[in-house]
């Protein structure tokens, strides 16, 4: 697709739920990465994949936190028995991985608008 | 562990004034130093650096990576309205995969 695209928007749970969010990356694009945002603060890194590989999953805050992409393509960040403090912005981002000349392997994400999950 | 600063956290101007944005990073393995503007949801990118010195611009934005510092500014001159928003930046560090954000700041241009 155009862009990133990830659903739903908006998203009100209650506590205990369980909820999945998802992620339509950009056609191509190998890596995908998952970020927190919670309110008045910058992104958190959560996971990231380069193809249906989760290659660093550092940042999930829990066990409660589970992502998948199991063709490559399309993600999925499932929360487990949801908290009040799982409140925040879901961010998807995706990236071509460059090899540029001097190896500096910049990487520039393309972030989706994002998911905004609220636990009662 | 990775730490990103921006400074100020917030701002409040009138259109036509200069802006300032300041960001301090400790990053192992740094590779660069992306901006973002963030106005609803997305994040939208702005510049990559990777190079001390070098200038980026874009129209009335403009920003420089200092390496020895360790430190990156973003000017915005003749502000306008639709600068309101908030900007991250984020260095770029090991393999390169990963962007690890300041918290922002949060810019607000009244008319």
């Amino acid at each position: 697709g155009a862009g990133v695209s990830q659903s739903p928007r908006y998203k009100v749970a209650k506590r205990g739920q369980d909820v999945a969010l998802r992620c339509d990356p950009i056609s191509g694009h190998v890596s995908l990465f998952w970020y927190q945002q919670a309110l008045g603060q910058g992104p958190e890194f959560l996971t990231y994949f380069q193809n249906e590989a989760q290659l660093d999953k550092s940042g999930l805050p829990s066990d409660r936190f589970f992502a998948e992409r199991p063709e490559g393509s399309v993600s999925t960040l499932k929360i487990q028995r949801t908290q009040q403090e799982d409140s925040a912005v879901y961010l998807c981002a995706s990236s071509l991985v460059l090899r540029t000349r001097d190896s500096s392997g910049a990487n520039v994400l393309t972030f989706g608008a994002g998911s905004r999950l609220t636990v009662l | 562990e990775d730490k990103v600063v921006q400074s100020p956290l917030s701002l409040v101007v009138h259109e036509g004034d200069t802006v300032t944005l300041n960001c301090s990073y400790e990053v192992t393995n740094f590779r660069s130093l992306l901006w973002y503007k963030q106005e609803k949801k997305a994040p939208t990118f702005l510049f990559m650096l990777t190079s001390s010195g070098i200038e980026k611009k874009s129209g009335r934005l403009s920003s420089i990576l200092d390496k020895k510092e360790l430190s990156s500014i973003l000017n915005i001159t003749a502000t306008q309205t639709g600068d309101s928003a908030i900007y991250l930046c984020a260095p770029n560090n090991n393999a390169g995969n990963m962007l690890t954000f300041g918290g922002g700041t949060r810019l607000m241009v009244k008319p």
